[in-house]
Formats: C-alpha cells, sequence, structure tokens
C-alpha cells in the first residue's frame, strides 16, 4: 500500500511569492494534518481536516489556509511568504479524528526554502 | 495546556551501549503519549504509544518506554545502541479535556551512535 506522499519534495520560492503543497493520505484515511518543522525543532501543528471540515487550527497566520478535497487529498496554501516560512512541512494522514490514540502516519515532506 | 519536555538536544552514546531518551509530560488530564523516530530526510514514524494499558510499552526496533505518572516521564529506552538508530527522536503527548487529540510534539533529541 502506498504511504502518505506529498509533493514537491523541494521548492524554492522567493519573499511575497505563494506556494501551493499537496498531500495524498494512506487509502481509507480521512483524517489529514499539516505540521510545520523549522530546522532543529519538532513539528508544530498547522491543521486538521476530516471530512473536508476544518477540525482544528494551530497558532498560524491567516496567510497560511488550506482543504480537503472529496478524496480526502489535501492542499496547505500559504500567501505573502516570509523568510521564516522555510521550513519542512510534513502532512500526516489517520483513519479517523476522535480518538488520541489514533497514531498519524507522516509523509516524507515538502521542504520549502524562502529566499 | 499539554507539553512535552526532552531533555538533552543531542545525546552520544557508543554502538551495543544503553540508550536513554528523557521525555516529561503535562497534561491536566491521563495522557496518550508517543515516541516518533525522524529518519534524515524523511517523515516520523510511531516507534511506540501508551494509551493507559501497561505502563511498560514495547515498540518497533527494540525500543521500550515505560509511564510514569509519579514522575510524569515517559523515558525511550533500547537495551543495545546500533549505528542504524542514529536519528531524531521526537516525544509527543495528545490527550486534550473535550479537545481533538491533536499531538503536542517536543524539540526533539538527535542520537549520535558511535561505532
Amino acid at each position: 500500500d502506498a504511504g502518505v506522499t506529498q509533493s514537491p519534495t523541494h521548492l524554492i520560492k522567493t519573499r511575497g511569492q505563494h506556494v501551493t503543497l499537496r498531500c495524498s493520505p494512506i487509502s481509507g484515511h480521512k483524517s489529514v494534518s499539516w505540521y510545520q518543522q523549522v530546522l532543529g525543532q519538532g513539528p508544530q501543528f498547522i491543521f486538521q481536516y476530516y471530512e473536508k471540515e476544518e477540525r482544528g487550527r494551530g497558532n498560524f497566520p491567516d496567510r497560511f489556509s488550506a482543504r480537503q478535497f472529496p478524496n480526502y487529498s489535501s492542499e496547505l496554501n500559504v500567501n505573502a511568504l516570509l523568510l521564516g516560512d522555510s521550513a519542512l512541512y510534513l502532512c500526516a494522514s489517520s483513519r479517523d479524528r476522535a480518538s488520541g490514540a489514533n497514531v498519524l502516519t507522516f509523509g516524507a515532506g515538502s521542504r520549502l526554502t524562502v529566499l | 495546556a499539554q507539553s512535552v519536555t526532552q531533555l538533552g538536544s543531542h545525546v552520544s552514546v557508543s554502538e551495543g551501549a544503553l540508550v536513554l531518551l528523557r521525555c516529561n509530560y503535562s497534561s491536566s488530564v491521563p495522557p496518550y503519549l508517543f515516541w516518533y523516530v525522524q529518519y534524515p530526510n524523511q517523515g516520523l514514524q510511531l516507534l511506540l504509544k501508551y494509551t493507559s494499558a501497561a505502563t511498560l510499552v514495547k515498540g518497533i526496533n527494540g525500543f521500550e518506554a515505560e509511564f510514569k505518572k509519579s514522575e510524569t516521564s515517559f523515558h525511550l529506552t533500547k537495551p543495545s545502541a546500533h549505528m542504524s538508530d542514529a536519528a531524531e527522536y521526537f516525544c509527543a503527548v495528545s490527550k486534550v479535556p473535550g479537545g481533538s487529540y491533536i499531538p503536542t510534539f517536543g524539540r526533539g533529541t538527535s542520537l549520535i551512535v558511535h561505532p
């Protein structure tokens, strides 16, 4: 079975630009979460989507937005990029959102560099 | 609010030596606790999880962790380190009263294994 797939794997943008990151969850998983991992730190929660609805939002500015499609894939959008947005963006899927014991399965991430 | 603290950003051991990675949690309710491992240029992979069953949890690759409520700790151990264990390790807590069970990750501990 395919794992969580993310695209693109690497990208370079300049300040002020917009970026879209994509994620396909494991087949049968209905929940997708996005995390930002700055070098040397742990993943920070950005969004959680379940059944195409936003179910959780972390402490990130409105420049960050996301959506989930009927096939449960997801996009993370970041507008007006800042240097501080440079990070590894991780997508994780899980079967549902109702249990804290749910295991997140992570993709390999999209490495964003903002110049 | 829930949180985890990982003591030591780097831990260095010799191959064959005991591995001990420390994690202390803060949670107002009995937590769910996780250890994830991240190899270079990869996403996070679950090592083990505690969900209020046995306090000693065995995971993959010979790792185990013990939940100690009195010490609010969930330290990760492995009796004998292998070169392939070199990676970044993250402790996470997931349980909020009436919340959405979104995991909160620690800053991570980099395990270095010397030959």
